[in-house]
């Protein structure tokens, strides 16, 4: 399976500043996938990042917030943007290790405070 | 779209027994069944799956059984190790494609 470098593990930030977030893998997939997993909950997709096109946003989450970019078939970024405390969370970036039937592989998660 | 409820939340066995996580379904266009563990700073890791075409699934350990008419599903750990101790996450997608993850069970395994 695809082994996921993410990057920061773990930031404190400020309320307003913005933080990004770097997710390198060690092979080309066609698509990365940005989750959110709040205190205690289950995992939200956030957006789906293809390579050379904008990013496809779930339901309640919008590209001025949460930002995404997708420059090669191994690297993606998203970027938390004026945040607040409701923003801390555990960042996961996620690919699929196969066509079809297969599972994801996940990071190992940024965990963003913000205060 | 697809709800996935899953429960207990919390879970706590002694080393050697078995623990047992139950999720259930909405969308029985459903037909991808994975299950995740997640160890305490690190991203949810895939441990078992299991297709709608079949009703069990074991490796090692580890099992997962389906009842596609009930609409649930559920993760069977055996001679459970403090090592077992993480969060666990089932999912239900259509062929592998959006995933919709439960809430999580959080199971501790006491020595």
């Amino acid at each position: 399976s695809a082994v996921i470098s993410q990057k920061p593990s773990r930031d404190i930030c400020q309320r307003g500043t913005s933080l990004t977030i770097q997710c390198q893998v060690d092979s080309q997939v066609t698509m990365m996938f940005w989750y959110r997993q709040q205190p205690g909950q289950s995992l939200t997709l956030i957006a789906t990042a293809n390579q050379g096109s904008e990013a496809t946003y779930e339901s309640g989450f919008v590209i001025d917030k949460f930002p995404i970019s997708r420059p090669n078939l191994t690297f993606s970024t998203l970027t938390v943007s004026n945040m607040s405390p409701e923003d801390s969370s555990i960042y996961l970036c996620s690919v699929k290790d196969g066509m079809g039937w297969y599972g994801y592989t996940f990071g190992s998660g940024t965990r963003l405070t913000v205060v | 779209g697809e709800n996935v409820e899953q429960h207990p939340s919390t879970l706590s066995v002694q080393e050697g027994d078995s623990a047992v996580i139950k999720c259930t379904y909405s969308d029985s266009a459903s037909n991808y069944f994975p299950w995740y563990k997640q160890e305490l700073g690190k991203g949810p890791q895939l441990i078992i799956d299991i297709r709608s075409n079949v009703g069990e699934k074991k490796d090692q350990r580890i099992a997962v059984t389906l009842n596609k008419t009930a609409k649930h599903f559920s993760l069977h750990i055996t001679e459970t190790q403090p090592e077992d101790s993480a969060v666990y996450f089932c999912a239900a997608s259509i062929a592998g494609n959006q995933f919709y993850f439960g809430t999580g069970t959080s199971l501790t395994v006491i020595p």
